[in-house]
């Protein structure tokens, strides 16, 4: 079956330290987000890729990297810049046209 | 400025009701507006899309209508079911990269 699976579920980082979470689909979808959910609040973009070897910054790109090498993949970095980086992260996939988006079931990254 | 807006303050209903969420957005000019369900703790899922030339769409218990004058959209669940208890999310794409950008949801809580 086709899907999109994020991994890990749960991350711990370290105060200074980068983490990379994983995104990857099977969907053969072309375009790539990601999210991040604080409590009680909705998606916002981190960023976004609709081709290989190009993305873009959403509206709260600071603190954070990304790469998209292969079109399966679209790894996140959460960098020491980003100084609240406890949230809940979401990686979805979608065709070109952005129409039916499947989401990851999510990491839930905690700074200890 | 652009925005897209749902109802912050959560929804509660009776069981066999309908439930109506309102979606409004400002400063987009958007060709479609979907909906998608989250669960807490997990990534949303796609429910339905409009396009701007439908002024309605049904699936099952659930009806969506599109108002491009109004710059706004209604999903309505009829015969509401306490399984239907979760947050409702918009979305629409912005620009030319294919943004896709969600409105903060709306908490819908039906009542046995």
């Amino acid at each position: 079956d086709g899907g999109i699976t994020q991994s890990p579920k749960y991350l711990f980082r370290k105060e200074g330290q980068n983490v990379t979470l994983s995104c990857e689909q099977n969907l053969n979808h072309d375009a790539m987000y990601w999210y991040r959910q604080d409590p009680g609040q909705g998606l916002r973009l981190i960023y976004y890729s609709q081709i290989v070897n190009d993305f873009q910054k959403g509206d709260i790109a600071e603190g954070y990297s990304v790469s998209r090498e292969k079109k399966e993949s679209f790894p996140l970095t959460v960098t020491s810049a980003q100084k609240n980086p406890t949230a809940f992260y979401l990686c979805a996939s979608t065709g070109r046209t952005g129409e039916k988006a499947f989401f990851g079931q999510g990491t839930r990254l905690t700074v200890v | 400025s652009q925005k897209i807006e749902q109802n912050s303050e959560a929804l509660n209903i009776q069981e066999g009701k309908t439930a109506t969420l309102t979606c409004n957005y400002t400063n987009y000019s958007p060709a479609y507006l979907q909906w998608y369900r989250q669960d807490p703790g997990r990534g949303p899922v796609f429910l339905l899309l409009i396009r701007e030339n439908e002024k309605e769409k049904r699936k099952e218990r659930l009806k969506v209508t599109f108002d491009t004058t109004l710059k706004q959209s209604l999903f309505h669940i009829t015969a509401s079911q306490p399984a239907d208890s979760a947050t409702y999310l918009c979305a629409l794409l912005s620009g030319g990269y294919n943004k896709l950008i969600f409105g903060a949801g709306t908490r819908l809580a039906v009542h046995p």
